[in-house]
């Protein structure tokens, strides 16, 4: 139990564009999900945090209108980077939890690539 | 500063060989402390849990110590397969917010 998957795994975009990540926790409800990035060779960087019906919390430094975070269903939470560049390219990887205190379960993230 | 230390930052290993990663935190309040393993290209995949109280802990070949008087942990890896090759990375859980701290993590290659 406890899985977590990511769509699309990989994405190549052009400059400018938008593109949306789905997290989708496959056998359990979410109450919680996280969303990170990693360069390479670096550990991940938590991002936002959202909530399933509430607005998501996001990290200093983090821009809430560069990456939208829509957290719909419990099953079901979007990451939309909005006009990107090539600077966002990045690993984009989200987990999921049950509740407080639990455990955080990762998707297998996806490779964002802006030309 | 990162409040989660984990060295070496790479290491290169013989298949059949034990090799030893470290980690050191300064979280506080501690929850737990786990340990990921994270193949290229993919997510995280928890190896070990372990909480104040616990010193060791095993998952198959790998085994993890936790000193939480002097805030280390290490994961040992034994007769090590060319599957294990990945990056580990220490993670500390915050005990009041419940905020995880991620190391940069130890990336091992293992070679025939």
């Amino acid at each position: 139990g406890a899985v977590v998957s990511q769509h699309p795994s990989w994405v190549i975009c052009k400059s400018g564009t938008s593109v949306k990540i789905e997290c989708r926790s496959l056998d359990f409800q979410a109450t919680t999900m996280f969303w990170y990035r990693q360069f390479p060779k670096q550990s991940l960087m938590l991002m936002a945090t959202s909530n399933e019906g509430s607005k998501a919390t996001y990290e200093q430094g983090v821009e809430k209108d560069k990456f939208l975070i829509n957290h719909a269903s419990l099953t079901l939470s979007t990451l939309t980077v909005t006009s990107a560049h090539p600077e966002d390219s990045s690993f984009y990887i989200c987990s999921a939890r049950r509740g407080f205190g639990n455990e955080q379960f990762f998707g297998p993230g996806t490779r964002l690539t802006v030309l | 500063k990162n409040q989660v230390e984990q060295s070496p930052q790479s290491l290169i290993i013989l298949e059949g060989k034990n090799c030893t990663l470290q980690c050191n935190y300064t979280v506080s309040p501690f929850s737990n402390l786990r340990w990921y393993k994270q193949d290229t290209g993919r997510g995280p995949v928890s190896l070990t849990i372990m909480t104040f109280s616990e010193n060791t802990k095993s998952n198959g070949r790998y085994t993890a110590t936790l000193d939480a008087d002097t805030k280390q942990s290490s994961l040992h890896i034994t007769a090590s397969q060319l599957s294990d090759s990945a990056s580990y990375i220490c993670v500390v859980k915050e005990d009041s917010w419940g905020k995880l701290q991620f190391g940069a993590g130890t990336q091992v290659v293992v070679t025939p």
